[in-house]
Formats: C-alpha cells, sequence, structure tokens
C-alpha cells in the first residue's frame, strides 16, 4: 500500500460548484497535512497547512483532516475557473527534518 | 513564504550530455531540497543540500547521477549528469517553511532528446 494515495483525475465540474478533493495516507504517524496548488507550467504553491485533526478554513477553502480513518480533503466552495489546477495532498510527521509525502496530485478542470 | 527563482524554466538537451539547474533563494536558509516530479507521479525527493557540506541522497539516486552544490545559505544547484531520455521530468527546488511545510521554486522542465 503506497503511503500516500490521491486520484490522479482529471475532475471537471461547473463554475460555482463544490468541490471536494481528497486524499488517504497509510501512515498514522502523519502529524502536518498540506494542500499544495500547481498550475501548468509552474511550482506547486502552498494552500493550506493543518496540524493533526480538524478543520481550517482560508477563504473559498477548506481543508479537513480525520486522522481516525487517515483521511484529508480540500473543499472548494464557489469555485472559479482560476481554480483549475492539479492540486497536490502532502504530509509529514512530527519530526521538522522528516521527508514530506507527496500524492501523485488531482487534476481538476472547473467548466466556465 | 522565501521567494525561491529557478533557471533554465526549461531545457530540451541532447542524451548523454549534463544540464546545471539553478536555485536561488531571496533569504538565507538552513536547508535546500531538490526533487523530482514525473508525469503521473508524486514529488520525489533527490536529495537535501546543506551549506558546507555533501548533500544526502535519497535511495535510489547518487551523486554521480545528481551532483549538488551548496556553496552559500542562498544558493544550490542540481547537475543532471549523462542524461537519457528517463530523465525527462520536472526539477524543483524546494526550502522549508516556518513549520514543516515546503516552498517552492517554479520548477525546470527537461527534456532529453
Amino acid at each position: 500500500q503506497k503511503e500516500v494515495e490521491q486520484d490522479p483525475g482529471p475532475l471537471s465540474v461547473p463554475e460555482g460548484a463544490i468541490v471536494s478533493l481528497n486524499c488517504t495516507y497509510s501512515n498514522s504517524a502523519f502529524q502536518y497535512f498540506m494542500w499544495y496548488r500547481q498550475y501548468s507550467r509552474k511550482g506547486p504553491e502552498l494552500l493550506m497547512y493543518t496540524y493533526s485533526s480538524g478543520n481550517k478554513e482560508d477563504g473559498r477553502f477548506t481543508a479537513q483532516v480525520d486522522k481516525s480513518s487517515k483521511y484529508i480533503s480540500l473543499f472548494i466552495r464557489d469555485s472559479q475557473p482560476s481554480d483549475s489546477a492539479t492540486y497536490l495532498c502532502a504530509m509529514t510527521t512530527q519530526g521538522r527534518d522528516d521527508k514530506i509525502i507527496f500524492g501523485k496530485g488531482t487534476r481538476l478542470h472547473i467548466l466556465p | 513564504s522565501a521567494v525561491i527563482s529557478q533557471k533554465p524554466s526549461r531545457d530540451i538537451c541532447q542524451r548523454g550530455t549534463s544540464l546545471t539547474i539553478q536555485c536561488q533563494v531571496d533569504s538565507q536558509v538552513t536547508m535546500m531540497f531538490w526533487y523530482r516530479q514525473q508525469p503521473g507521479q508524486s514529488l520525489t525527493l533527490i536529495a537535501t543540500a546543506n551549506q558546507g557540506s555533501e548533500a544526502t541522497y535519497e535511495s535510489g539516486f547518487v551523486i554521480d547521477k545528481f551532483p549538488i552544490s551548496r556553496p552559500n545559505l542562498t544558493f544550490s544547484t542540481l547537475t543532471v549528469s549523462n542524461m537519457s531520455p528517463e530523465d525527462s521530468s520536472i526539477y524543483l527546488c524546494s526550502v522549508d517553511g516556518l513549520g514543516t511545510e515546503a516552498f517552492f521554486g517554479q520548477g525546470t522542465r527537461l527534456t532529453v532528446v
């Protein structure tokens, strides 16, 4: 079983819809969870950063972590065509020197 | 967050040649990281570069193939040596944030023909 699983998509939704992106993981030691957005021909850009379980909201974006299920989600409300990108989940353990493990990324298309 | 400049942004190279990728950060950082992003694959850590010491390579990556320099706290280079088409990928430079998050440069898209 891979450490981090993420559906590669593509996921196409109409403008204005709520988007749900998800990752599952196997290592219960992961404590820090991140979502990155990557536009074509650009490097990944940090969107959300959460510690342990719970929700975190930033504008139209909500990150949710369920450690009991080893499942994390990113919700995008009122989706816009500019949200079209690849979204990568990432996670790491407590130690600052520990590696960050990335999902493969989900390609998202918001249809105008 | 740090501003990371990476160059070249893209290149097409002949097999058997080498390419050196440069990464410049706008602030001093202890560690810099080099990742590879192959199509349909996760970001994979190649090595960690500390200033003043040899880079630490991950399993499957060796110094002869991916020599790294870290001459100061704001700059690093990654060389992809003796390239083959399998080395075609995006190469990314990264630094740590205040916590455990990572920040990335814009990447170098390498095509080996």
